[in-house]
């Protein structure tokens, strides 16, 4: 089964809204989450490493006022997109390591699209 | 900044063929992963070596990785119509795995 759920799948919003994507580890805590972006027929980009009960550290270029992450839990990772614009429309992904840091489980990803 | 160039960036072949795609970095690494998506859906770990590694197998996947070149390949035996999806090498940085720089992906169609 899914080791970790990413929800919506698919939003659309209006330019100037914010929206807010859940990231959750459903079979282990996480102190650290990471989010990623993909624009379409291109790669992953990391934008940022979500740390549990402290402030996400955050790639060169990616606006932290702009892309707002929140690991409030051991399980659970938020990425608020705020005052989107549709240059912000996107695949976003996270990824949760395990406990030895062996691996990477990745979301199934959300589509944004910003109108 | 993006680490890997997979090439090629697209590849179309028949069932039944060999894939190869390989994938080339530029700084040190600790090991190299591959990954598959399926149209716009998430991540699939297939397969990680290891920096002191040559060549793994699992199933139909084979990869090598040439630390001296660099560069890593993966090859997809026998092929089905349902392997059809991007593939990505990604290089795990410092001591951990799951921090992941991307390669721009290679794109696999497998015509029945």
């Amino acid at each position: 089964g899914a080791v970790v759920s990413q929800h919506p799948s698919r939003v659309i919003c209006k330019s100037g809204t914010s929206v807010k994507i859940e990231c959750r580890s459903l079979d282990f805590q996480a102190t650290t989450m990471f989010w990623y972006r993909q624009f379409p027929k291109q790669s992953l980009m990391l934008m940022a490493t979500s740390n549990e009960g402290s402030k996400a550290t955050y790639e060169q270029g990616v606006e932290k006022d702009k892309f707002l992450i929140n690991h409030a839990s051991l399980t659970l990772s938020t990425l608020t997109v705020t005052s989107a614009h549709p240059e912000d429309s996107s695949f976003y992904i996270c990824s949760v390591p395990n406990r030895r840091d062996t691996e990477a489980f990745f979301g199934q990803g959300t589509r944004l699209t910003v109108v | 900044s993006q680490q890997g160039e997979e090439d090629p960036q697209a590849l179309s072949i028949q069932e039944g063929e060999n894939a190869t795609m390989n994938c080339s970095y530029k700084t040190s690494i600790n090991n190299l992963q591959w990954y598959r998506q399926n149209s716009g859906r998430g991540l699939v770990h297939l397969i990680l070596i290891r920096s002191n590694e040559r060549e793994k197998h699992s199933g139909r996947l084979r990869v090598t990785l040439d630390t001296s070149k660099k560069s890593s390949s993966l090859l997809i035996t026998a092929s089905r119509a349902a392997d059809t999806a991007s593939y990505f090498c990604a290089t795990g940085m410092n001591s951990g795995y799951s921090t992941l720089t991307f390669g721009k992906g290679t794109m696999l169609l497998v015509s029945p």
